[in-house]
């Protein structure tokens, strides 16, 4: 069974700091491994997908990293700012079996950007 | 514009009641699914669905039922037999079971 592990649980940084999410799996035989943002009450926003054969992927302040051999994926936001403020979850797509495309998430990490 | 619509936002059962949460997409992406949140917890999926009239149990069906009858729409039923159905409903979609998925805005379900 696969498992998703979010580390930190929670963070906390003044504006403008640079800071890194990460994001381990247990099983590395995925398709692709998707980044979500969730504010408070709210549902998923997609922020990036990285293919199983990619190494990153960047949009705007942020850059997500795969290494899928060691399971683990890490999310680097730039210049932070409170609007990031929210709940980042990391979620993996499975290439066996037939788990038809069903996501595994991780717990998430709280994020809290303070001016 | 596209995209998948979650209805109601906010949903109130009574015990012993059977109600019905909407997914609608609008994406024409065929593969769908249902998952639930609560505090403190990672999402957990209760069914999904790869093309209509055909959909597979996720980790916590009990005591929910689907339908996928047509390609957009795919429905979640919360029955009596879920004893504990406090909590938030995510629908998502994908073009296919390798790409990326996207959500809805969510179903609150509580229980009074």
């Amino acid at each position: 069974k696969q498992e998703v592990t979010q580390i930190p649980a929670a963070l906390s940084v003044p504006e403008g700091e640079n800071l890194v999410l990460n994001c381990s799996f247990t099983d590395s035989a995925i398709y692709n491994l998707q980044w979500f943002r969730q504010d408070p009450g709210k549902g998923l926003t997609s922020l990036l997908l990285i293919q199983s054969s990619q190494r990153e992927q960047t949009s705007g302040r942020l850059n997500a990293s795969l290494d899928k051999s060691s399971g683990r994926s890490t999310l680097y936001i730039a210049a932070s700012q409170p609007g990031d403020s929210a709940t980042y979850l990391c979620a993996v797509t499975l290439d066996r079996g037939s788990t038809l495309g069903r996501l595994y998430f991780g717990r998430g990490t709280q994020l809290t950007v303070w001016p | 514009d596209g995209g998948i619509t979650q209805s109601p936002k906010y949903l109130f059962r009574k015990e012993g009641q059977n109600v019905t949460l909407s997914c609608e997409q609008n994406l024409n992406h065929d593969a769908m699914y249902w998952y639930r949140q609560d505090p403190g917890q990672g999402l957990r999926l209760i069914y999904y669905s790869q093309i209509v009239n055909d959909f597979q149990k996720g980790d916590i069906a009990e005591g929910y039922s689907v339908s996928r009858e047509k390609k957009e729409s795919f429905p979640l039923t919360v029955t009596s037999a879920q004893k504990n159905p406090t909590a938030f409903y995510l629908c998502a979609s994908k073009v296919e079971r390798n790409t990326e998925a996207f959500f809805g805005q969510g179903t609150r379900l509580t229980v009074v």
